[in-house]
């Protein structure tokens, strides 16, 4: 079955840099673009980033633009998304999404399976 | 484009109908709005895209409708796994954008 994992999450300063992971199995991770989405209370769900199936198209959020890469390894099944010059802002839960359209390379989709969840706090 | 929910909070008892809005600020392209559900402690999850299909796996008391900026999420014969929180989500336009969500609770 379709299984999306995150880590990377936890307590870091403002200013400061941390990298999300995201593992996945059971479909052909190389055909899927993937998406990073947070929830925060305050703000409810946020699309933050997509990065196309072969990474050849990536596309962020305002609020995150200039701060955060997302990249991917297709060889290891793996989604990254590195996040730079944190504010408290940014503190939420950080899920990775699969985008259902196959080679898919276009801003324009839903979210058909969704990972945990990895925590991110903000905070000095 | 922003999407508002209503209402914030839905109370209703098993076997009920739930009716869930969701209003687009413009006209929502193609009708490619989704909806969610979400649980403590979960991941939202998919059920219904193109505002009215449903997801893989997905009761058929769930059904969606709507177009243009006014979409409706029902659900007939409220089971007690169905209370959770609702969102909605449009993706005909950049950035991909929420709504605020509805808590369907029990009565």
């Amino acid at each position: 079955q379709v299984q999306l994992v995150e880590s990377g999450g936890g307590v870091v300063q403002p200013g400061r840099s941390l990298r999300l992971s995201c593992g996945a199995s059971g479909f052909s991770f190389s055909k899927y673009a993937i998406h990073w989405v947070r929830q925060t209370p305050g703000k409810g769900l946020e699309w933050v980033a997509l990065i196309s199936y072969d990474g050849s198209n990536i596309y962020y959020a305002d609020s995150v633009k200039g701060r955060f890469t997302i990249s991917r390894d297709n060889s290891k099944n793996t989604l990254s998304l590195q996040m730079s010059n944190l504010r408290p802002e940014d503190t939420a839960v950080y899920y990775c999404a699969r985008d259902p359209l196959w080679e898919s390379y276009r801003l324009g989709s839903y979210f058909d399976y969704w990972g945990q969840g990895t925590l991110v706090t903000v905070s000095s | 484009i922003l999407l508002t929910q209503s209402p914030g909070t839905l109370s209703l008892s098993p076997g009920e109908r739930a009716s869930l809005s969701c209003r687009a600020s413009q006209s929502v392209t193609k009708s490619y709005l989704a909806w969610y559900q979400q649980k403590p402690g979960q991941a939202p999850r998919l059920l219904m895209y193109g505002a009215s299909s449903r997801a893989p796996g997905i009761p058929d008391r769930f059904s969606g409708s709507g177009s243009g900026t006014d979409f409706t999420l029902t659900i007939s014969g409220l089971e007690p796994e169905d209370f959770a929180v609702y969102y909605c989500q449009q993706y005909g336009y950049s950035p991909l954008t929420f709504g605020q969500g509805t808590k369907l609770e029990i009565k």
